[in-house]
């Protein structure tokens, strides 16, 4: 099994520009959620997924929007990047949405806006 | 979810136990306390939960105290590979999809050769 891959590893934006952050895993999980990691911050769950079709927000939800149209894959999208979406973008997954706990995170994405 | 209160850094040296706490005075009887590390640049990667009994793997292990409010990940031997950030979370096994597991700023451990 690859686990939770993503793509791209880093990505340089300019403001104002839309792109989508890959996030695949092959593990058969029905759960897999994309958080944010700021310096200082830890960790901050953008938007979740308890299974394909069924999406729903995390703390920081607004600038981004993801869909779920199959098990294995689960793409952010930013609509129109602002530097404060700088960031590292971390996709994880768990076998069920009750089993969050146990998640198996991706390698990341690093993310600049200009 | 309770609150988790941990060192914001700790040095351990090479070869030796690393003992990393965790304050969750708040803990209710139904959560559990769970253990995940970041190595830099990398995602979290879980190591270990358990509810009040103490638990062992092949990464560490979890000595939980009686009264359930604090706890302490163990590294029997840390290795240079074991720097990273430790992060302690508290919260219910299986609780749906509805409740997020929030992570912290966790314990930065260096190991010093």
């Amino acid at each position: 099994n690859a686990g939770v891959t993503q793509t791209p590893k880093f990505q340089v934006l300019k403001t104002g520009q839309s792109m989508t952050l890959q996030c695949a895993q092959d593990m058969n999980h029905e759960y897999m959620s994309w958080y944010r990691q700021d310096p200082g911050m830890g960790l901050r769950l953008i938007h979740y997924s308890v299974g394909a079709g069924i999406t729903d927000q995390g703390e920081v939800p607004n600038g981004y929007n993801v869909s779920r149209s199959t098990t294995e894959d689960f793409p952010l999208r930013l609509l129109s990047a602002a530097p404060s979406q700088t960031s590292v973008y971390f996709c994880a997954s768990s076998y069920s949405p009750a089993r969050q706990e146990t998640q198996y995170f991706g390698p990341g994405t690093r993310l600049l806006v200009l | 979810d309770a609150k988790t209160t941990q060192p914001p850094s700790m040095d351990c040296a090479e070869g030796r136990a690393a003992n990393l706490p965790c304050n969750h005075s708040t803990i209710s009887g139904n959560e559990y306390v769970y253990w995940y590390r970041q190595i830099h640049s990398q995602g979290p990667q879980y190591i270990i939960h358990g509810l009040k009994n103490n638990e062992t793997n092949e990464m560490a292990s979890l000595i939980i105290t009686e009264d359930r409010k604090s706890s302490t990940l163990i590294l029997p031997h840390a290795t240079l590979r074991d720097t990273a950030v430790y992060y302690c979370i508290v919260r219910v096994a299986g609780s749906g999809g509805y409740q997020k597991v929030t992570f912290g700023t966790g314990t930065k451990l260096q190991v010093i050769p």
